[in-house]
């Protein structure tokens, strides 16, 4: 069965450095997101992604975010300078994209974030 | 902002038991998912509801949408030791632009089933 997937399951990374998560979407999907979940709390949307360029994004998604399908298959979320409060786990989801507004969103096993 | 409370947050019951987990909005929804999380990986969908008062079951869980598509419940018979985990309501906007349907997850109900 077709999955999201996503790299590397685990980043380490020091306050102020560039991270890229990478993730590949079900290959015919058309619609990309990014979630967060920090730790004990909530998933929490961040923005989405269709036709190349952004759907929507949340206030968390500030100048410091940015997404990008650089090719066919990936599709990357890249803070530029990370913050301490930027650790969390990171979900990539992808959707099929047919005229319904009840298509599933299906979820990679995230990345999980730690800045020191 | 649309928000999605579920409760309880906490639920530890015995082997066999039935329990119930409510998701509950002041917020209309298109639709409402249900996803169960293993810790460390990402959220897998159960089942998706639509249409008001919609009933699905998946072998043991009932899942059922408010007649106003404000609210679900997840009714779960006879609870096993493998239906533990965390289970995550999210529900798709009324109205969005189309290809965004960003999805509001709930706070979620960590779920223990003892042997």
């Amino acid at each position: 069965e077709p999955e999201v997937t996503q790299t590397p399951s685990h980043q380490v990374t020091q306050m102020g450095q560039e991270v890229i998560l990478r993730c590949v979407p079900i290959s015919n999907h058309l619609y990309f997101y990014w979630y967060r979940q920090i730790l004990g709390q909530k998933v929490e949307f961040l923005v989405s992604f269709y036709n190349n360029e952004i759907s929507e994004k949340s206030e968390i998604f500030d100048d410091q975010f940015s997404v990008e399908r650089p090719d066919g298959s990936n599709f990357t979320l890249k803070i530029r300078s990370t913050k301490l409060e930027d650790s969390a786990m990171y979900f990539c989801a992808s959707r099929l994209g047919t005229f319904s507004a009840v298509e599933t969103q299906y979820f990679g096993p995230g990345t999980r974030l730690l800045v020191l | 902002t649309q928000l999605l409370e579920q409760s309880p947050q906490f639920l530890s019951i015995q082997e066999g038991e039935n329990l119930t987990v409510y998701c509950n909005s002041s917020s209309v929804f298109s639709s409402l998912q249900w996803y169960r999380q293993e810790p460390g990986e990402g959220p897998v969908l159960l089942v998706t509801v639509v249409t008001g008062g919609e009933v699905k079951k998946l072998k043991r869980l009932t899942f059922q949408f408010g007649d106003a598509r404000k609210d679900s419940s997840l009714h779960i018979t006879a609870a096993q030791p493998g239906d533990t985990g965390l289970y995550l309501c999210a529900g798709a906007p009324l109205i969005s632009n189309f290809g965004n349907e960003k999805l509001t997850f709930g706070t979620g109900t960590r779920l223990t089933i003892i042997p």
